[in-house]
């Protein structure tokens, strides 16, 4: 069935260090691709969308690019902050179903 | 804009006794409407949905139920609580084909459930 799988957590990181969260997917059709960010004690924001292959999502210094290849969607950023710790869960939805597929999240931590 | 409401936001039950949460959304009509729960420490999961009044589909067989009296309220209920019922319960709104074709999901702030 449609799946997303993501790197185990925690990722602990130094401030102004580089990131990424890796993200795999198997669906069987062509989904849009999301990743969500929680912080401590909150619901989910969505933090970046791609809906087709070969788009790049950005926002906030993060970036995630649909590969349709590698069925990937991994999160990427230049330079963390302390502020960026937050649990990040990547998702997917198939336009014929009205649900999300989520991963299991990665908690980053990013240290002063 | 659209917001999303969920109350309460923490809460502690004994077992045994029943649950009711409540979620109302503004500034939209005829969502989808979800209940998830997060456990501890670990990811979502998807409890039910709803794309209409009164049309409910349970993701899971459990010991929750949820009902939708209302276009933007959706209830996530229990007769008598288990310890495993304890989670972070969020619910999101999603509507289908909007800008762009995209269909994102929207989440609320959440209920924090301890059962003791």
């Amino acid at each position: 069935g449609d799946s997303v799988t993501q790197m185990e957590g925690p990722v602990t990181l130094s401030e102004e260090a580089f990131l990424t969260i890796n993200c795999t997917y198997t669906a069987t059709g062509y989904p849009s691709l999301f990743w969500y960010v929680q912080y401590p004690g909150e619901g989910l924001q969505l933090l970046l969308k791609a809906t087709k292959a070969d788009d790049k999502g950005s926002n906030k210094g993060f970036e995630a690019t649909y590969r349709k290849e590698t069925t990937s969607f991994h999160l990427e950023k230049g330079s963390v902050q302390v502020s960026d710790s937050a649990v990040y869960f990547c998702a997917l939805k198939l336009d014929s179903s009205y649900k999300l597929i989520f991963g299991s999240g990665t908690r980053l931590l990013v240290r002063p | 804009s659209q917001t999303i409401h969920q109350w309460p936001a923490t809460l502690v039950q004994p077992v045994g006794s029943p649950l009711s949460l409540e979620c109302t959304v503004e500034g939209t009509s005829n969502p989808n409407l979800y209940w998830y729960r997060q456990a501890a420490g670990r990811g979502l999961q998807l409890l039910f949905y709803s794309v209409g009044i009164g049309q409910i589909s349970s993701e899971v067989p459990q010991n929750l139920s949820a009902s939708r009296p209302q276009d933007r309220q959706f209830i996530l209920s229990s007769k008598k609580l288990l310890l495993s019922d304890s989670g972070f319960y969020l619910c999101a709104w999603i509507i289908l084909g909007g800008l762009a074709g995209v269909n994102e999901q929207f989440f609320g702030p959440g209920t924090r459930l301890t059962v003791l």
